[in-house]
């Protein structure tokens, strides 16, 4: 089973600062996504990515496949960033079938006025 | 309207009770997965469905059973809840995988807020 682990799991910073969440696995992936979760509950996706950078916005999320690790960046964070951000990844070895995800625990950011 | 809705919102149940969540998606697509997310925990895979006829234990299928009614409809079954079984449940979809495994986004319902007393 891959393993994946999230740090920091905890993340309070000012308004705007620049954040690093990163996301490390353990065995090789086809895909690697980092949701965010709204302090309500729901979970959207910010970024699906195999190779690598992606940038929406003030997102930036970059992986590199050989060490296995990806980053999320927020240049100029604001308070409305503040939520859980979620990293997953799809391999062989997740359970649900060719497309299942195995789900890190989350970074929970808050960021302060 | 939202693409995927998870039905009730918030459920206040007993232990012993049997119990359904329903889910509905209007995006079309033929995948669809229940995860459950417990404080502390990443969200972990119960089941999933790849069609109406095919049916797939997930990483913690015990307790749990499921009913896939059509493409647009995957309900979730606690026969007999129990207090551990108290979490916050997600239905997700996703379409099929390219045969190079590339890039599938899990879209995901708002959540169920579960407990079990």
């Amino acid at each position: 089973k891959n393993e994946v682990e999230q740090s920091p799991q905890n993340l309070t910073a000012q308004e705007g600062e620049f954040i690093t969440i990163n996301c490390s696995y353990s065995v090789g992936i086809s895909a690697l996504h980092w949701l965010q979760q709204h302090p309500g509950g729901g979970i959207v996706s910010l970024f699906m990515l195999s190779s690598g950078k992606k940038k929406h916005g003030r997102l930036i999320a970059t992986i590199n496949i050989q060490e296995k690790h990806s980053s999320l960046h927020i240049t100029a964070s604001h308070p409305r960033d503040s939520a859980v951000y979620i990293c997953a990844v799809r391999s062989p070895f997740s359970g649900g079938g060719a497309d299942g995800l195995t789900f890190g625990k989350g970074t929970h950011l808050i960021i302060q006025p | 309207d939202a693409d995927v809705t998870q039905t009730p919102r918030n459920r206040i149940t007993k232990t012993g009770k049997r119990i359904m969540l329903e889910c509905s998606q209007t995006k079309g697509h033929d995948r669809m997965y229940w995860y459950r997310q417990d404080p502390g925990l990443g969200l972990r895979l119960i089941y999933y469905s790849f069609d109406v006829k095919d049916i797939n234990k997930g990483e913690i299928s015990d307790g749990y059973s499921v009913s896939r009614q059509a493409q647009a409809k995957f309900s979730l079954s606690l026969e007999s809840a129990i207090p551990n079984q108290t979490a916050l449940y997600f239905c997700a979809t996703s379409d099929v995988v390219s045969p190079l495994g590339q890039n599938h986004e899990q879209f995901f319902g708002p959540g169920t807020r579960l407990t079990v007393l």
